[in-house]
């Protein structure tokens, strides 16, 4: 079974960038997406956008469209970069393996924190 | 906006059956909307638990089953187990995107 296994805790500052990347251990991405999430403290789960390695196929949510860029290799690992960050950014970053068609979201990474500071 | 509305809390007993639901600020939730559920335990990522409505995981305990109940996605959990207690999120489909339930924490006593 694929796990996924996020980069290490981020202290930013803010106007800055962060990249969090998710390594696939004990297998590939093959034909799914990796999905980024976040959970900011006492706030509702955000999709931030996906990637579909094999295909180079990315998807955003609106609201990030404009600041985060996912990326990956074609085989085990994928990036997510938020730009222009703001204290409100400060949340845990999630990667989780999807799929072509949105079915669901099964495996997740164990989770990267974030601390944005002005 | 849309929105994803969940109860905030419900408590239930040892051995009960209790039901979560999901709903949504676009109308009656179907099986297009992809209905996932997750649960959550502080300090630790979301485990899957139902996916495509009522769809288990290979890990997903048989005690928990999803449906669609009046417009609502629906996580019902039978025999509850004292580890059950965690926090229980939806996820629906919208065209494109993912969209999370707010959650509900669920307190077995």
């Amino acid at each position: 079974q694929v796990q996924l296994v996020q980069s290490g805790a981020e202290v930013k500052k803010a106007g800055s960038s962060v990249n969090v990347s998710c390594n696939a251990s004990g297998g590939t991405f093959s034909s799914y997406s990796i999905d980024w999430v976040r959970q900011a403290p006492g706030q509702d789960f955000e999709w931030l956008g996906r990637i579909i390695p094999m295909l180079g196929i990315t998807n955003y949510a609106q609201k990030f469209q404009d600041r985060v860029t996912i990326t990956a290799d074609k085989s085990t690992t994928a990036y997510m970069e938020l730009s222009s960050l703001r204290s409100e950014d400060t949340a845990v970053y999630y990667c989780a393996r999807g799929d072509y068609y949105y079915y669901g979201l099964d495996v997740w990474g164990q989770g990267t924190p974030v601390t944005v500071s002005s | 906006q849309t929105v994803v509305t969940q109860e905030p809390s419900l408590t239930v007993s040892p051995g009960g059956t209790v039901t979560l639901t999901c709903a949504s600020s676009t109308g009656a939730v179907t099986s297009g909307y992809n209905p996932n559920w997750f649960q959550q335990k502080p300090g630790q990522p979301p485990r899957a638990l139902i996916y495509t409505t009522s769809s288990k995981h290979s890990w997903t305990p048989a005690r928990f089953s999803g449906s669609l109940l009046g417009g609502k996605a629906a996580l019902t959990l039978s025999g509850v187990q004292p580890e059950d207690e965690a926090d229980y999120y939806c996820l629906l489909y919208y065209g494109g995107a993912w969209v999370f339930g707010g959650g509900t924490k669920l307190t077995v006593l």
